[in-house]
């Protein structure tokens, strides 16, 4: 069964702290996303990566870095949490970007972030 | 950014009810339409990736329908069920994005 695994359901951290959140897919996706999610609003792209150590800014990547050191595996990292980030962070791979396929994403179970 | 648009927010029905949700999305620059379903304490998993104009797929109870000239697309369940509780997500890939753009969903409870 293919999986995206997410380290953390739930976190609470307190504002200024670093926060790392992990993300694994084994099912040797090219791609990889990270969005969050908050009341009323669509998911948001906050970075995305098509290759080991690529990088590339999503919609709203202010306040977030990212690591891809493996194909596997790519990490969220806040550098100084702040209470505008509690959110829902989801995390999601791809087989390959367009136009070269349909881009079906497929998803982790979502991390909970509180920042107090 | 691409606006898309999902309709209603929210939207709660009897068990046996059929019901409908919509998904906008600009009409210029399309190459695919996205369907997620997303149960809550679980993973967005995809129900239907439409990329042809007139296309429409069918799950079970569950079919869309996608009109890229008009930039629409709508999810339809027949006889809902408590199990289709969830949230509906719908998103827009265009031709030269390399991600996509997603609605706020629509938020379905199904009453038994």
């Amino acid at each position: 069964d293919v999986k995206v695994t997410q380290s953390s359901r739930y976190l609470v951290k307190r504002t200024g702290e670093k926060v790392f959140l992990e993300c694994v897919q084994d099912m040797d996706h090219e791609n990889m996303f990270w969005y969050r999610q908050d009341p009323g609003l669509g998911l948001r792209l906050i970075y995305f990566s098509y290759d080991v150590k690529m990088k590339e800014k999503g919609d709203i990547p202010e306040g977030y870095s990212v690591s891809r050191e493996k194909k596997e595996r790519f990490s969220l990292i806040l550098e100084s949490a702040s209470t505008n980030q509690t959110s829902m962070y989801l995390c999601a791979s791809s087989l390959r970007g367009a136009p070269a396929d349909t881009g079906e994403l497929f998803f982790g179970e979502g991390s909970r972030l509180t920042v107090l | 950014i691409l606006n898309v648009e999902q309709s209603p927010q929210s939207l709660h029905v009897q068990e046996g009810d059929s019901t409908n949700f919509t998904c906008s999305f600009p009409s210029s620059n399309f190459y695919a339409l996205h369907w997620y379903r997303w149960e809550t304490a679980k993973s967005p998993e995809a129900l239907f990736v439409m990329t042809l104009n007139g296309d429409e797929k069918k799950k079970g109870r569950i079919s869309a329908t996608l009109n890229t000239k008009e930039g629409y697309s709508y999810l339809y369940i027949k006889g809902s069920q408590p199990e289709d509780s969830a949230t509906y997500l719908c998103a827009f890939m265009g031709y030269n994005n390399n991600d996509m753009r997603f609605g706020a969903g629509t938020r379905l409870t199904v009453k038994p």
